[in-house]
Parts: C-alpha cells; sequence; structure tokens
C-alpha cells in the first residue's frame, strides 16, 4: 500500500516562526503537492513538486515556499508564520500521468496548525 | 481555468437508503478526468471513484457510481445501500490530461448517516 506521512498531526507554532512542515512518501512518485484544507473552502493547492528540485506554484503560494531535495520527500516552509495561516494541511503524492490512464493522488493524514 | 462546484454543502441519509451528492464542473478542454474522493472524520482523504471524459460509460466500484452527463458537465456519486461508515465529507475534483496538471476541488459535501 502506498504510504504518505505527515511530521506532525497537530502543530502549534507562534506569529513569526518559521514553520517546516515534512511529507513523506514511499512509492517512489513522481508528483507530491501541499494543500491547505479550510472549512467552506475545500483544498486549495499551495505548491506542487513534479522532479526532484522542481516546484510550481499553486493557487495560493504567498506565504509558502516548498523544498524537494530528494523524490521521496516534499518540505513546506512557512517563512514567518501568521495566523491566517492557521489550517489543516494536506500532502499527497500521485504518478506521473502516463497514456491516459487517471492516476490517484494519496493523502498524507494531514497536520492542523495553529499559529497563535 | 477550471471550476468544481458543490453546491450542497450538507446532506443526510438514512442506512441502507440510497443517497446522490451533485457535483457540476466547468472546463472548455474535451479529455480530463473526474474524481470523487472522500474524507471520513480524522482520517485520510481516499479516492472513492474515477471516470476518464473519454469513457461513455458510468464507472462503478462495489455501491459507488457516478452519472457522468459530459454535455452537461455533472457528475454526481450515487451511493446505494447507505452505511454508518459512509458518514463523511465527500469532495468532487476535476484533472486536465496534462502530465504534471493538478486538481481542482470542489468545496465539498458533508454526507450523515442516520442509523
Amino acid at each position: 500500500d502506498v504510504k504518505v506521512t505527515q511530521s506532525s498531526r497537530y502543530l502549534v507554532k507562534r506569529t513569526g516562526e518559521k514553520v517546516f512542515l515534512e511529507c513523506v512518501q514511499d512509492m517512489d512518485h513522481e508528483n507530491m503537492f501541499w494543500y491547505r484544507q479550510d472549512p467552506g473552502l475545500g483544498l486549495r493547492l499551495i505548491y506542487f513538486s513534479y522532479d526532484v528540485k522542481m516546484k510550481e506554484k499553486g493557487d495560493i503560494p504567498e506565504g509558502y515556499s516548498v523544498s524537494r531535495e530528494k523524490k521521496e520527500r516534499f518540505s513546506l516552509i512557512l517563512e514567518s508564520a501568521s495566523t491566517n495561516q492557521t489550517s489543516m494541511y494536506l500532502c499527497a503524492s500521485s504518478r506521473r500521468t502516463s497514456g491516459r490512464t487517471a492516476y490517484e493522488q494519496y493523502f498524507g493524514p494531514g497536520t492542523r496548525l495553529t499559529v497563535t | 481555468a477550471q471550476t468544481v462546484t458543490q453546491s450542497q454543502p450538507e446532506m443526510s441519509v438514512q442506512e441502507a437508503e440510497t443517497v446522490t451528492l451533485s457535483c457540476t464542473y466547468d472546463t472548455s478542454e474535451s479529455d480530463y478526468y473526474l474524481f470523487w474522493y472522500k474524507q471520513p472524520p480524522s482520517r485520510q482523504m481516499i479516492l472513492v471513484i474515477r471516470q476518464e471524459a473519454y469513457k461513455q460509460q458510468n464507472a462503478t466500484e462495489n455501491r459507488f457510481s457516478v452519472n457522468f452527463q459530459k454535455a452537461a458537465k455533472s457528475f454526481s456519486l450515487k451511493i446505494s445501500d447507505s452505511q454508518l461508515g459512509d458518514a463523511a465529507m465527500y469532495f468532487c475534483a476535476y484533472r486536465s490530461t496534462g502530465a504534471n496538471s493538478k486538481l481542482t476541488f470542489g468545496k465539498g459535501i458533508t454526507l450523515s448517516v442516520r442509523p
């Protein structure tokens, strides 16, 4: 089974702190994603990566950066945490699309981040 | 840009009954993928069912089936014989066929199942 793990289930940080959220997948997937989930807004894509050291901005990249130094690991960085970044953060991974097969994304358990 | 709309924020169904969750999307593309994901309370999001737009036949997975209406840009999920374990948040999602394309999610619907 595919496994996507995230470094913390719950995290409490103070405003202005630098925050690292880590995600690891064990299925050699090329693509990895970071989302934030807020009530009434669904999932919104922050950043994604389709290869090591490659990254693409999603819909809401402001205030975030990412790092992918190894294929299995994708980190989300909040350079200076703010209260409006309090949210649930979900990591996902998938195989790169090939042919006409709709490969699914596999999700981690999520990190609930509270910034006070 | 593609958009996905789930207009009902909440639904409720009696155990063993059938429920349909609606989803519409907007796209100018002719080939794409559609998904329904399930997020149980405090648990990981998992794929329920997927549909490739080029396939005319509606996808089915055990008690889950879809009604894919390409012309109407509608993609509803039918859950038959509802079980207590079906209680969750359900998200409809769209993806283009490009190799590095991303998922676009709807806002989700919370389904409760009454015993």
